[in-house]
């Protein structure tokens, strides 16, 4: 089945501890976004790649960063810098080769706590 | 600046009932609309895209909407709502065909009645 993993579902951590979040597809997109979802909220852009090796900030990108070595694979790393990282986070991909109207595909997220 | 708007934040309706969902978007290009539906601790999935074609899109689990530039709206309908419909509904915006120009809309919860 084509789709996008993202691993684990919970994750807990201690606070002053990085955690890095997994995304992977095998849908072959070019394009890999990850958003963050607080209760009651609607999505937030935190990183996005465009290709491998590439990948552009977005509006929350403090605390947090990205690296994109292979098409597949988009980890996000949570740093200890990041001041309230208990959310739900996602990850998407989409086709991005030019075609009108390519939407996101989205992985199942992952809900992580910080104590 | 490109936004959306949801213009209500919960909307309830009872099992049998129609579902209207709206959605109100600014932009000066002719944009491409999704309309996405979020269950509880689960990721987004897609119930219809909107792309220059037919204005009225026809989606999953029989629901629709259509597309009317005049008043720059993209409002989500189902004629029967069932209970597995209650669930967050995000509308967004896509303004061109590259890049992460997809625009959210705060999001609607929808609550089914018994």
């Amino acid at each position: 089945d084509g789709g996008i993993t993202q691993s684990p579902k919970y994750l807990f951590r201690k606070e002053g501890q990085n955690v890095t979040l997994s995304c992977e597809q095998n849908l072959n997109h070019d394009a890999m976004y990850w958003y963050r979802q607080d209760p009651g909220q609607g999505l937030r852009l935190i990183y996005y790649s465009q290709i491998v090796n590439d990948f552009q900030k977005g509006d929350i990108a403090e605390g947090y960063s990205v690296s994109r070595e292979k098409k597949e694979s988009f980890p996000l790393t949570v740093t200890s810098a990041q001041k309230n990282p208990t959310a739900f986070y996602l990850c998407a991909s989409s086709i991005d080769s030019g075609l009108v109207g390519n939407e996101q595909y989205f992985g199942p997220g992952t809900r992580l706590t910080v104590t | 600046a490109q936004s959306v708007t949801q213009l209500d934040s919960h909307v309830s309706v009872s099992e049998g009932t129609p579902v209207l969902l709206r959605c109100n978007y600014s932009s000066s290009y002719s944009p491409s609309l999704f309309w996405y539906v979020q269950h509880p601790n689960k990721g987004l999935q897609l119930l219809l895209k909107y792309t220059s074609a037919a204005t009225l899109v026809k989606g999953i689990n029989g629901f629709e909407a259509e597309f009317k530039k005049s008043e720059t709206s993209f409002h989500l309908t189902k004629p029967s709502a069932h209970m597995s419909d209650a669930a967050e509904y995000f509308c967004v915006v896509r303004l061109d065909n590259y890049g992460q120009n997809f625009v959210f809309g705060p999001g609607t919860r929808l609550s089914v009645l018994p």
